[in-house]
């Protein structure tokens, strides 16, 4: 079956402009994950949608960073004025979410942020 | 706060010699611990978890032992092969049920030949 797809593969953009990201999780897949995998930082969580729930931001590094779920599926993760430290690959990982059990995050490709 | 170290990289090995990679961590409670692999070009993907203390995990003749007395979740293979060059992450999830995985900063394997 379908995993989790994310577009762009790749962007590049300028110092200052904005860029979306998107994630397509695996249908029926309740829980949502954004992680940044960077050579300085190693791979850290951004934030978690669940369900119906607000979202975790907790691990978002700075205010120009903002993440949406649309009707519990899509996700875009939106970067405001990028600047050259948020170059980075941007995983999305999707799972179920059973509160009793185990409960696997499935990894998209990733995208690969370059700001110049 | 909780906290995963693991051996830096590179890591070079000959074909079919033996591997360990360490990894230690920090949390509070009772945290499921993993190892994730990612294969060059691929993405991120589990390789074994281990949810208990003293619990083993194993997977493609990879195998770590959960050690809550030494806080340790060392990843070990026999024999390793060229097909294991990857990079591996230590990771653990916390412990309030929302999953989040917190990783180590990975270690890149080089299997030659």
């Amino acid at each position: 079956g379908a995993g989790v797809s994310q577009s762009p593969s790749n962007k590049v953009t300028e110092k200052g402009k904005d860029v979306e990201l998107r994630c397509d999780p695996i249908s029926g897949h309740t829980a949502l994950y954004w992680y940044r995998q960077s050579l300085g930082q190693g791979l850290e969580f951004l934030i978690y949608f669940q369900g119906n729930s607000a979202p975790d931001k907790s691990g978002l590094p700075s205010d120009r960073f903002s993440a949406e779920r649309t009707g519990g599926s899509v996700s875009t993760l939106t970067i405001q004025r990028t600047q050259q430290e948020d170059s980075a690959v941007y995983l999305c990982a999707s799972s179920l979410w059973v509160r009793t059990t185990f409960n696997e995050q499935f990894f998209g490709p990733g995208t690969r942020l370059t700001v110049l | 706060g909780n906290s995963v170290t693991q051996m830096e990289g590179p890591v070079t090995l000959s074909e079919e010699a033996f591997l360990t990679i360490n990894c230690t961590y920090t949390a509070t409670g009772y945290p499921s611990l993993f190892w994730y692999v990612q294969y060059p070009g691929e993405g991120l993907q589990l390789l074994l978890k281990a949810t208990k203390a003293d619990d083993k995990g194993s997977n493609k003749g990879f195998e770590a032992t959960y050690r809550k007395e030494t806080t340790s979740f060392h990843l070990e293979k026999g024999s390793v092969q060229v097909s294991d060059s990857a990079v591996y992450f230590c990771a653990l999830t916390s412990t309030n049920r929302d999953d989040k995985i917190i990783f180590g900063k990975g270690t890149r394997l080089h299997i030659l030949p």
